[in-house]
């Protein structure tokens, strides 16, 4: 089974700019997680989606949003770039909610601003 | 103090050492516990995931202490292959959020 899948897998853009993040879950899964990963920290939760409704929101300014699509894949929007942005962004897909689901990465797109 | 605390490393072992990470836990409500290996610029992948006292899963032992809010992972009989990031994860806000450790990094020598 495939597991989940992110593109771009790499990214260069300015400050400024708007970037689109795509993400595929798990075949079954219907809950994406995205992440935000700066070099030496652990992960930083942005949003949780759960059957394309927003499920929970991490401390990440207005610039950030999301969605969720019918087939449960996921995007995440960044704009007006600043530098700070650059970071690796995660997925994570898991089937639902609940205190017993387990998350799987995708590989992460790693975005840098110049 | 930050959600969820580790020592960042490095830990350097000779192989075939015991090692032990600890992760803690401000959210006494947290119930359920992860720990994931990250090799560098890779995703972290779920390595053992603890919902009651403990998780054991071959040289991989995982364990949590409610009363002091603090979870465990021991390696036994280390490997080269170890050597990596392991992160500690707290799943809150009713399930939709994983809160994440800095890591602590493994580095396993001959």
């Amino acid at each position: 089974d495939a597991g989940v899948t992110q593109s771009p897998t790499h990214l260069i853009k300015t400050r400024g700019q708007h970037v689109t993040l795509r993400c595929s879950p798990i075949s079954g899964h219907k809950s994406v997680s995205w992440y935000q990963q700066v070099l030496g920290q652990g992960p930083q939760f942005i949003f949780q989606y759960y059957e394309k409704e927003e499920r929970g929101r991490g401390n990440f300014p207005d610039r950030f949003s999301a969605r969720q699509f019918p087939n449960y894949s996921s995007e995440l929007n960044v704009n007006a770039l600043l530098l700070g942005d650059s970071a690796l962004y995660l997925c994570a897909s898991n089937p639902g909610q609940g205190l017993y689901n387990e998350q799987f990465f995708g590989p992460g797109t790693r975005l840098t601003v110049l | 103090r930050k959600e969820v605390e580790q020592d960042p490393g490095p830990f350097n072992v000779p192989e075939g050492a015991t090692v032990a990470f600890n992760c803690t836990y401000s959210n006494s409500a947290s119930q359920s516990f992860f720990w994931y290996r990250q090799d560098c610029r890779k995703e972290p992948k779920l390595l053992m995931s603890v919902y009651s006292s403990g998780n054991e899963d071959g040289r991989f032992t995982a364990q949590l202490n409610r009363a002091s809010q603090y979870i465990s992972l021991l390696i036994r009989d280390s490997k080269l292959s170890d050597s990596a990031t392991y992160l500690c994860a707290v799943l809150t806000g009713g399930g939709n959020k994983l809160t994440f450790g800095t890591g602590t990094q493994l580095k396993v020598e001959l």
